[in-house]
């Protein structure tokens, strides 16, 4: 069954460093989600992505975070300054369309920010 | 979206039927019910979703009352490795809402 890959599944960083985390969504998918889950929280909505431009993000979702959809296959959010508050884990999500049908998640990268 | 209300823990016996309960009250006619699970800390795992009709696949089956003020989802045959939090959102589809928004769920834990 295909599935949502994200790499790496653990990314520790300094504070104050940009961080790139990848995701390859489900090929025939066309609709793109960030969330992430503070440890012992609640998994929480950041970005999703349409047609090349972001569609709805949360109010977490500031200047410091990106998104991008560099070629066919990969879709990445970029921290470019990270702080101590960024460590969670971070899933991406793909949906063959938006309306009546699921979001299918990848397993995650722990970011860890020292 | 609509907000649901979840037991924060229950209890199966290996083997036997789990039904997990979610109350939606304030649905309103275009949301859907959907039901995620997480495995300790693993990506959400989609499980099936409806509108208002009874819904089945592989996994589990979804049962929304007339009304559909509430739902329950039924794992018929529980193993211990459905131990997981269950999470029932409601979503409205279409417009400018994209998002999922994960409540708090139920902490599933079946026992051998």
């Amino acid at each position: 069954e295909p599935e949502v890959t994200q790499t790496p599944s653990h990314q520790v960083t300094q504070m104050g460093q940009e961080v790139i985390l990848r995701c390859v969504p489900i090929s025939n998918h066309l609709y793109f989600y960030w969330y992430r889950q503070i440890l012992g929280q609640k998994v929480e909505f950041l970005v999703s992505f349409y047609n090349n431009e972001i569609s709805e993000k949360s109010e977490i979702f500031d200047d410091q975070f990106s998104v991008e959809r560099p070629d066919g296959s990969n879709f990445t959010l970029k921290i470019r300054s990270t702080k101590l508050e960024d460590s969670a884990m971070y899933f991406c999500a793909s949906s063959e369309v938006r309306v009546g049908k699921p979001q299918h998640f990848g397993d995650g990268t722990r970011l860890s920010i020292l | 979206d609509a907000k649901t209300t979840q037991p924060p823990s229950m209890d199966c016996a290996e083997g036997r039927a789990a039904n997990l309960p979610c109350n939606h009250s304030t649905i309103s006619g275009n949301e859907y019910v959907y039901w995620y699970r997480q495995i300790h800390s693993q990506g959400p795992q989609y499980i099936i979703h409806g509108l208002k009709n009874n819904e089945t696949n592989e996994m589990a089956s979804l049962i929304i009352t007339e009304d559909r003020k509430s739902s329950t989802l039924i794992l018929p045959h529980a193993t211990l490795r459905d131990t997981a939090v269950y999470y029932c959102i409601v979503r409205v589809e279409g417009g400018s809402n994209y998002k999922l928004t994960f409540g708090k769920g139920t902490l599933l834990t079946v026992n051998p």
